[in-house]
Order: structure tokens, then C-alpha cells, then sequence
């Protein structure tokens, strides 16, 4: 079976462009979530949405927004890119059964320059 | 809010060695989950052990093993036999019960060297 596939893997744009990342889940997964990992930090939760509907908001500038399609598979958009968005950018979908643990996708390095 | 602290930026071991990574957190909750997570080079976040709150018995998964002290808010990974593929960033975390939310809150990370 697939993990959790993010695309694009690089991407580097100009301050002031916008942005749109894409995560598809694991199938039968109907939630997905998305962090930042900032160099040298850990993982900071910004979004979660479960079938179709937002469920969580980290603390997260509203140039930050996300939607879920459908099939489950999501997007997150950021706009007026500033160069402190530059980070590595991790989605994660989880079962809504069991102990609904998180599989993460390998990330988008995001570079703003 | 919850908060996860990591206090050990590196670590080093030998490799086939014990070595143990230090985490502890704070929550007003009784009932979470907590997790260690590895993050090698290639960037995949790899969930390595989970611990139920509620249940008092450590997990272990294979050479992984935690000690969970709820009281002190405390939840070490203990890895046997270090091999050198266990050379990566490990990031504890924390993740509530309530509500459906799947938020989870990590640590700063600690980086693991494993030496031939």
C-alpha cells in the first residue's frame, strides 16, 4: 500500500509569492494534518481536517490556509510568502479507528528567497 | 497548553551499546497518548513507540522500550543493541485523547550518533 504522498519533494520561491502544497493520505485514512518543521526544531501543527472540515488551527499567521478534497487529500496554501516560511513542510494522515496514530509523508522542503 | 521538552540536543553511543533519550512533558489531562518518532536524514517522520496514558505497563517494541512515569510527566526511550541505522533525530511527542483532535505536540528533538 502507498504512504502518504506529498508533492512536490523541493520548491523554491520569492518573498511576497504564493504557495500550494499537496498531500494525498494513506487509503481509508479520512484525516490529514499539516506541520512546519523549521531547521533544527521540531514539528509545529498548523492545520487538521477531517472529512472535509477543519478540526484544529495551530498558532499560524491567516496567510495559512488548507482545504480537503473528497478523496481526502489535501492542500495547503500559503500566501504572501515571507522568508521565515522557508522550512520543511510534513503531512501526516491518521485513521479515525484505533489509536489513530499518524503516518507521516517525506515532506516539501519549502526555500523562499 | 501542553509542552513537550527535550533537554538532550545530542546524544552518543557505541554501536550494540544501550543509550537512553530523555523526555518529559506538561498537561492538566489524564488521558493521552505519547509518542517517539525518528526522523533520519531522508526526513520521513517514523513512528518508533506509543504509550497510553491509562495504561500503568511500559511499551516495548522490539530493542525499543520506554519508561513512563505519569506522575513526574516523565517518558524515556531506551534503545538495546544500538545499531547504525538508528543514527537519526528523535522527536517525542504528545497528542491529547479529547475531542477527535490529532494534534500533536513535539519536542526540540535529539540527535543520535551512533559510532562503530
Amino acid at each position: 500500500d502507498a504512504g502518504v504522498t506529498q508533492s512536490p519533494t523541493h520548491l523554491i520561491k520569492t518573498r511576497g509569492q504564493h504557495v500550494t502544497l499537496r498531500c494525498s493520505p494513506i487509503s481509508g485514512h479520512k484525516s490529514v494534518s499539516w506541520y512546519q518543521q523549521v531547521l533544527g526544531q521540531g514539528p509545529q501543527f498548523i492545520f487538521q481536517y477531517y472529512e472535509k472540515e477543519e478540526r484544529g488551527r495551530g498558532n499560524f499567521p491567516d496567510r495559512f490556509s488548507a482545504r480537503q478534497f473528497p478523496n481526502y487529500s489535501s492542500e495547503l496554501n500559503v500566501n504572501a510568502l515571507l522568508l521565515g516560511d522557508s522550512a520543511l513542510y510534513l503531512c501526516a494522515s491518521s485513521s479515525s479507528l484505533g489509536h489513530r496514530e499518524a503516518f507521516f509523508g517525506q515532506g516539501t522542503r519549502l526555500t523562499v528567497v | 497548553a501542553q509542552t513537550v521538552t527535550q533537554s538532550q540536543p545530542e546524544m552518543s553511543v557505541q554501536e550494540a551499546e544501550t543509550v537512553t533519550l530523555s523526555c518529559t512533558y506538561d498537561t492538566s489531562e489524564s488521558d493521552y497518548y505519547l509518542f517517539w518518532y525518528k526522523q533520519p536524514p531522508s526526513r520521513q517522520m517514523i513512528l518508533v513507540i506509543r504509550q497510553e496514558a491509562y495504561k500503568q505497563q511500559n511499551a516495548t517494541e522490539n530493542r525499543f522500550s520506554v519508561n513512563f512515569q505519569k506522575a513526574a510527566k516523565s517518558f524515556s526511550l531506551k534503545i538495546s543493541d544500538s545499531q547504525l541505522g538508528d543514527a537519526a533525530m528523535y522527536f517525542c511527542a504528545y497528542r491529547s485523547s479529547q475531542g477527535g483532535s490529532e494534534k500533536l505536540v513535539f519536542g526540540k528533538g535529539t540527535k543520535l550518533t551512533v559510532n562503530p
